[in-house]
């Protein structure tokens, strides 16, 4: 089957760098996507990976490695406003999004 | 400001109930999405629809149904709500169909919860 891994939860410091791993094992490959969700809210978009490397927006960075099923979100000089769940999500050779559940983001002072 | 609209943004409701889950856009996004999420699970997708009068099943699409007459509006319907149905509804939408690569944009979610 189709499954996307990420950490339930992590604890960061602000001002601190953090990073997100997500590995997945899909039915083809057609991107990589992370959104933020706040508590209560909407996901929000933040990435998109296609091919493998690295892409940089701002304090946020994220990674893709095609052939080891691999991503990670790095998020530099935390803020308390970081403290979020971020959601990976690849898309499959259907085009359909696969989620994973997401990983709970504390940020403390 | 442009985006998604999702009504009811709560609502309760009793089992063998039906009920209907509003969402409108402005943005004249071809295809539009209906998810549901629960804790410790990722998004799931009920239904979706690439363009104005066309729908196809997600990955759970039993008990629901949807409706796609025009571009703007997209309403799920629970035909006779059941517990299990409890959970956070998001309506999204995307420029393109589902072979579309770019982002999701979401509603503000509607949380039901069926008795």
């Amino acid at each position: 089957g189709q499954n996307i891994d990420q950490p339930t939860e992590m604890t960061a410091t602000e001002g601190a760098i953090v990073q997100i791993n997500c590995t997945y094992q899909t039915s083809g490959f057609n991107g990589l996507f992370w959104y933020q969700q706040h508590a209560g809210e909407a996901p929000t978009f933040l990435s998109y990976n296609v091919l493998d490397g690295l892409e940089e927006k701002g304090r946020f960075s994220s990674f893709l490695s095609r052939s080891k099923g691999y991503s990670y979100l790095l998020l530099k000089e935390l803020q308390m406003k970081d403290s979020a769940s971020y959601l990976c999500a690849v898309m499959d050779s259907n085009y359909q999004l696969i989620w994973g559940a997401g990983t709970k983001l504390i940020i403390k002072p | 400001i442009a985006g998604i609209t999702q009504a009811p943004t709560s609502q309760i409701l009793a089992a063998g109930r039906r009920m209907t889950l509003r969402c409108t856009q402005d943005m004249r996004h071809n295809a539009m999405y209906w998810y549901r999420q629960d804790l410790g699970l990722g998004l799931r997708l009920i239904h979706y629809s690439n363009t104005a009068g066309t729908t196809g099943k997600g990955e759970v699409p039993d008990g629901y149904s949807v409706s796609r007459a025009n571009t703007d509006d997209f309403p799920l319907t629970l035909a006779s709500a059941v517990p299990s149905q409890t959970s956070v509804y998001f309506c999204a939408s995307s420029e393109a169909g589902t072979s579309n690569t770019g982002e999701l944009f979401f509603g503000e979610g509607s949380r039901l919860t069926v008795l």
